[in-house]
């Protein structure tokens, strides 16, 4: 399709699994940006890549949390031992990116996930 | 990261009326505003953004204000739609739209 895939659409996993969600971004995107959203918030910021390298990952909230770009296209946001407050809505989102980019972000429909 | 002050949490107008919702920033560095709309179970979308070189910006119904020494900006919504009831975020960023940072969102109903 034309805009942003993310799957899984819905993840319910256990306290303590290891959790892989997909980013698919607009074709062309150089950048690519990982957010999560819980209910009634904001999107708050995890990580930005250009290319295939992660610009600035300060939003990662600790090392349970890792995002992989390889090939510069497809993300993968990976999160180990998850907890319950891991539970949100990660959304993805790509842009042109660069100085002369619109700044404007394209967001796919987002990976809800449940911890038990 | 709450660098990005909205309000209202919520909003209810009638069909037709003007919304206004409000955002504050702390970042002088940010030079991009832009305004997302979200439908539940939906991404944000791009509704208008801004830059600080202008004070206001139009777009069909809605406008930005731009007050660049007060550090604030806002969306006025003109002739309100039932169509309009989703959640409004604020943003800024800098430079091309790195590392977007979100308001908490308003929570928009227009009434019938």
């Amino acid at each position: 399709g034309a805009g942003v895939s993310q799957t899984p659409s819905n993840k319910v996993t256990e306290k303590g699994k290891y959790v892989e969600l997909r980013c698919d971004p607009i074709s062309g995107h150089t950048a690519l940006y990982w957010y999560r959203q819980s209910l009634g918030q904001g999107p708050e910021f995890l990580i930005y890549f250009q290319g295939t390298g992660a610009a600035d990952d300060s939003g990662l909230p600790n090392d349970r949390f890792f995002a992989v770009r390889p090939e510069g296209s497809v993300s993968t946001l990976k999160i180990q031992r998850t907890e319950r407050g891991d539970s949100a809505v990660y959304l993805c989102a790509s842009s042109s990116g660069g100085i002369r980019g619109t700044g404007e972000l394209f967001f796919g429909e987002g990976s809800r996930l449940t911890v038990l | 990261q709450q660098q990005v002050k909205q309000s209202p949490q919520s909003l209810i107008v009638q069909k037709g009326g003007i919304s206004i919702i409000n955002c504050a920033y702390e970042n002088t560095a940010f030079d991009y505003f832009p305004w997302y709309q979200q439908f539940p179970g939906k991404g944000p979308a791009l509704l208008i953004a801004i830059r600080p070189d202008v004070s206001e910006k139009k777009e069909g119904r809605f406008t930005i204000s731009f007050n660049k020494s007060a550090k604030q900006f806002s969306l006025h919504i003109m002739d309100s739609q039932p169509g309009d009831s989703a959640t409004y975020f604020c943003a800024a960023s800098t430079a091309g739209g790195f590392k977007t940072i979100f308001g908490a969102g308003t929570r928009l109903f227009v009434k019938a």
